[in-house]
C-alpha cells in the first residue's frame, strides 16, 4: 500500500541552526501538509500546500518556517533558526484529488520526524 | 472556532471487553469527523471518517463510530478489545470556513490488559 515517507526519523540540532525535514507524499496526491505534535500536546496543523503554493497556514507557521516542493516527489519543511520550543514530532501528510479534505478526501500521514532542539 | 474534546486521556480495558473512546466536537457548520490511531513508533492511520452520509460509520479493525448531532458526539467503539488495539487514538474535525485542515483532540491512550 502506498505510504507517506519521512526523513529523518529523528534529528537533534543546536538552537539557532537550520533544519530541513523531508517527505515523499503518495505519488498521485495533490494536497500536502505539515502537522506537528509537541510532546504531551495535541497534533497541530502547520501548513497545507497545493498547486505549488501554500493554500493555508496556521499562526504557528511564521517567517522561520517555509515549505517547498523542489521536484516532483519531495516536499520539505525548513525551519530557519530553530528554537527550543520547536522540539516536536513533525508529521507530513498528503491527500488525493482536488479539494483535499473538503472534498471528502482522506489525509494520509507519515510516521513523523522527531526534532529535538538543544 | 471548532474544537474537539476527548474525555479520558487514558482508558484501560480487559481483553474481550467493550472499547468506548469518547469524542465531542464543536462546530458552527456540519463537520467532517475522523478517528486516527497511532501505534507505537508509527504514524497516524485513519480508522474511519464521517462525511455527512450514514451516521454509523464502520472502520478498520472492527471499530465503528456514531455521529450524534444532538449530542455533538462521535464516540468510537469496538465490541471486543484485542491486545493489538493498544495505541493512542485521536479524534479530529475538519475546520469550518473552508479551511482544508484537521483539528485534533488531545488523544486517548488505550491500554488492553489480559
Amino acid at each position: 500500500e502506498p505510504e507517506v515517507t519521512q526523513t529523518p526519523s529523528h534529528q537533534v540540532t543546536q538552537m539557532g541552526q537550520e533544519v530541513i525535514l523531508r517527505c515523499v507524499p503518495i505519488s498521485n496526491h495533490l494536497y500536502f501538509y505539515w502537522y506537528r505534535q509537541i510532546l504531551g500536546q495535541k497534533v497541530e496543523f502547520l501548513v497545507s500546500f497545493y498547486n505549488n503554493e501554500i493554500s493555508e497556514k496556521s499562526e504557528i507557521f511564521d517567517d522561520q518556517f517555509s515549505v517547498e516542493r523542489p521536484d516532483g516527489s519531495n516536499f520539505t519543511l525548513k525551519i530557519r533558526s530553530t528554537k527550543l520550543e520547536d522540539s516536536a514530532m513533525y508529521f507530513c501528510a498528503s491527500s488525493p484529488g482536488t479539494g483535499g479534505l473538503l472534498a471528502g478526501n482522506t489525509i494520509y500521514f507519515g510516521e513523523g520526524s522527531w526534532l529535538t532542539v538543544v | 472556532a471548532q474544537s474537539v474534546t476527548q474525555l479520558g486521556s487514558h482508558v484501560s480495558v480487559s481483553e474481550g471487553a467493550l472499547v468506548l473512546l469518547r469524542c465531542n466536537y464543536s462546530s458552527s457548520v456540519p463537520p467532517y469527523l475522523f478517528w486516527y490511531v497511532q501505534y507505537p513508533n508509527q504514524g497516524l492511520q485513519l480508522l474511519l471518517k464521517y462525511t455527512s452520509a450514514a451516521t454509523l460509520v464502520k472502520g478498520i479493525n472492527g471499530f465503528e463510530a456514531e455521529f450524534k448531532k444532538s449530542e455533538t458526539s462521535f464516540h468510537l467503539t469496538k465490541p471486543s478489545a484485542h491486545m493489538s488495539d493498544a495505541a493512542e487514538y485521536f479524534c479530529a474535525v475538519s475546520a469550518a470556513g473552508g479551511y482544508n485542515k484537521l483539528i485534533f483532540g488531545a488523544g486517548t491512550r488505550l491500554a488492553v490488559h489480559p
